[in-house]
């Protein structure tokens, strides 16, 4: 039973530098969901897909932040020109359509900026 | 703005006590869900809550969901060590399919010897 897959697991990268996350969903899953998680805290909504179609985006997403499922299976998150309050753990989930559908989380990518 | 708030934020307990965790939330939804974190892994999900009153359990875990109060319980019975986590309450827009989920800052769970 395969889960939710992240890659990489840990992305140390210099302020102003661009970075991409890949996430690759439970196969027959065709919602997927990225999220933020800080110390601390709760995960926060970033933004989701339903196949290949970006449905909802957070006021978090700014204009440097940007998300694609080309073809409605694995999932690409850019951060332009990172900022050390980028530094987080990016988390994607996926689920089958339906309220009663638990999501279901990867282990995530922790994003350190120097 | 929907606002999720979860008491306590840190809990020690003994093994074999009983405790309860609640997870209040600020506006309508019948959408209520349970994750468990452990350090450095991924979120677990625990229980779906639809509807009111309605009650879960999973071994020595039990939660319920009382939507006129905008209040969930996370009941732990005769804690051991390996439910040490932190646990999340999440919930759901009151319309439309499962879509974007909001978050409590977590409990976090040690259950001591």
């Amino acid at each position: 039973d395969t889960g939710v897959s992240q890659d990489p697991r840990h992305k140390i990268t210099k302020r102003g530098q661009n970075v991409t996350f890949r996430c690759d969903p439970i196969s027959e899953h065709n919602r997927l969901y990225w999220y933020r998680q800080t110390l601390g805290q709760g995960p926060e909504f970033l933004t989701y897909f339903q196949n290949e179609a970006q449905l909802e985006k957070s006021r978090l997403l700014s204009d440097r932040f940007s998300a694609e499922r080309p073809k409605g299976s694995f999932s690409t998150l850019e951060i332009q020109r990172t900022e050390q309050g980028d530094s987080a753990m990016y988390l994607c989930a996926s689920s089958f359509v339906g309220f009663n559908q638990p999501q279901h989380f990867g282990d995530g990518t922790r994003l350190s900026i120097l | 703005e929907l606002k999720v708030e979860q008491n306590p934020l840190f809990l020690s307990m003994q093994e074999g006590k009983n405790y309860t965790i609640y997870c209040n939330y600020s506006t309508t939804s019948d959408r209520l869900y349970w994750y468990r974190q452990d350090p450095g892994k991924s979120l677990e999900s625990l229980f779906v809550l639809l509807s009111n009153g309605a009650v879960k359990q999973e071994g020595r875990l039990m939660a319920s969901l009382d939507t006129k109060a905008r209040l969930s319980t996370l009941h732990i019975t005769a804690a051991v060590h390996d439910l040490s986590a932190t646990y999340f309450c999440a919930v759901g827009p009151l319309t439309g399919t499962a879509s974007k989920l909001t978050f409590g800052t977590g409990t976090r769970l040690q259950v001591t010897l």
